[in-house]
């Protein structure tokens, strides 16, 4: 199996610009996530797909942000009115649904990192 | 609530000395997993061992070690011998199961510097 894909790697951008990333999952796994991770600190939830149907959304997910996963495949993640504080990587992972409750292990992307002047 | 303590900002060692990661964990579900990740220099996060609240038994994967204690709520990772190569940023993790949702809860990160 190819691991999960995002794309760009790398993303600069003006204040006030909208900007959308990609992520590609490993094929077959129903579930994606995405998540912030800013300098210094863990990753931080932002938003779940199973299947096409978006299950949660962080209250971090503000009215500028919004993720799509149109036919449960591949994610886009738009940001809407960049701020400086959105500079961060946006990370993507999918997991399998394996079992019909509970988590299963999620495979991470490589990231897009985000750099809002 | 739920969270993920990794006090250890940052360790150094030189190659070949063991080393212990330390992960204090909180929640009020009965049934959780628990994670570590390895992100080095690339970003990307790579797993490592999942671990879920009803198995107690301590794990070894060749050089890595994990003890898990539901007593003091913690599940350190222990790297023996180590090396260069071992030098990341590691992260704890927890997925409670009683919120219905699957997302994880990661610590801050432990930065390991291994010197040759």
């Amino acid at each position: 199996d190819t691991g999960v894909s995002q794309d760009p790697r790398h993303k600069i951008t003006k204040r006030g610009q909208n900007v959308t990333f990609r992520c590609d999952p490993i094929s077959e796994h129903n579930r994606l996530y995405w998540y912030r991770q800013t300098l210094g600190q863990g990753p931080e939830f932002l938003t779940y797909f199973q299947n096409e149907a978006q299950l949660e959304k962080s209250r971090l997910l503000s009215d500028r942000f919004s993720a799509e996963r149109p036919k449960g495949s591949f994610s886009t993640l738009e940001i809407q009115r960049t701020e400086q504080g959105d500079s961060a990587m946006y990370l993507c992972a999918s997991s399998p649904q394996k079992r019909t409750s509970g988590t299963d292990t999620q495979y991470f992307g490589p990231g897009t990192r985000l750099t809002v002047l | 609530a739920q969270k993920v303590t990794q006090a250890q900002t940052e360790i150094s060692v030189v190659e070949k000395e063991d080393v212990t990661l330390d992960c204090v964990y909180e929640t009020r579900d009965t049934t959780y997993y628990l994670f570590w990740y390895k992100q080095p220099p690339s970003g990307e996060l790579v797993f490592l061992i999942r671990r879920n609240s009803f198995d107690e038994q301590n794990e070894i994967s060749g050089r890595y070690s994990w003890n898990f204690q539901k007593s003091t709520s913690s599940f350190n990772f222990t790297i023996t011998a180590s090396q260069v190569v071992d030098s990341a940023v590691y992260f704890c993790a927890l997925s409670g199961t009683t919120s219905g949702t699957y997302k994880y809860i990661f610590g801050t990160g432990t930065r390991l510097k291994v010197l040759a």
